[in-house]
């Protein structure tokens, strides 16, 4: 069955860095543009970054640009997210969620598919 | 940009829930809604402002005129007590946004 499976949630200091995965299985992952959704504990969705199929362009919410870094690997179906200079406000639940669009081309900017998420606390 | 929701709305079994979502962005970009049971991830009701996956119960529905859109679900049950978010792009695809959500009660 179609399915997105995050990881490498941890606890890290403030400052540190954190790469987190996402592993997919049960469709063509290469036709698919990937998103990472976050949730801070008792709070809403925040979209924090959006990747296109074949990973040429890369878009990230405000709060997070020129500190987070998007990537896919099409050849092993798994999406990155790669977290620098974490800060407390970073603290979340952190979802991936498959891009709705079906063209395999561009973002169509929604989620189908989401991912159970994977835990970042970032605290000294 | 923004999208504004009620922070809560309740209702009685049977009864009809209408939570609403109003942003500028809407008069040009779909609207798209997602229910968050406690501790699950969030699940797509409505894509295209109106349309329903596949799996979704007929009861939920939505409709949209102008800068708001509207989230109905008709003949609530105590299954559909959850977190509801609405969500939309901006008009360059670039960037995406979420209402804050409701917590829909089930009295």
């Amino acid at each position: 069955q179609v399915q997105l499976v995050e990881s490498g949630g941890d606890v890290v200091q403030p400052g540190k860095s954190l790469r987190l995965s996402c592993a997919a299985s049960g469709f063509t992952f290469s036709r698919h543009g990937i998103h990472w959704v976050r949730q801070a504990p008792g709070k809403g969705l925040e979209w924090v970054a959006g990747i296109w199929p074949d990973g040429s362009k890369q878009f990230y919410g405000d709060s997070v640009k020129g500190r987070f870094t998007i990537s896919r690997d099409n050849s092993k179906s798994t999406l990155f997210l790669q977290m620098n200079s974490l800060r407390a406000g970073d603290t979340a639940i952190y979802y991936c969620a498959r891009d709705g669009g079906y063209s395999g081309y561009g973002l169509a900017n929604h989620f189908d598919i989401w991912g159970q998420g994977t835990l970042v606390t970032v605290s000294s | 940009y923004e999208l504004t929701q009620p922070p809560s709305v309740s209702v009685s079994p049977g009864q009809t829930a209408r939570i609403t979502c109003s942003g500028d962005a809407l008069t040009t970009q779909y609207a798209y809604w997602y229910q968050q049971k406690t501790g699950q991830a969030p699940v797509m009701v409505i894509y295209q402002d109106t349309e329903r996956p596949s799996g979704i119960p007929d009861r939920f529905s939505g409709f949209s005129s102008g800068t708001t859109v509207t989230l109905t679900i008709s003949g609530v049950q105590a299954e559909d007590e959850a977190d509801y978010f609405c969500q939309s792009a901006d008009s360059s695809g670039t960037s995406v946004v979420f209402g804050g959500g409701t917590k829909v009660t089930v009295l």
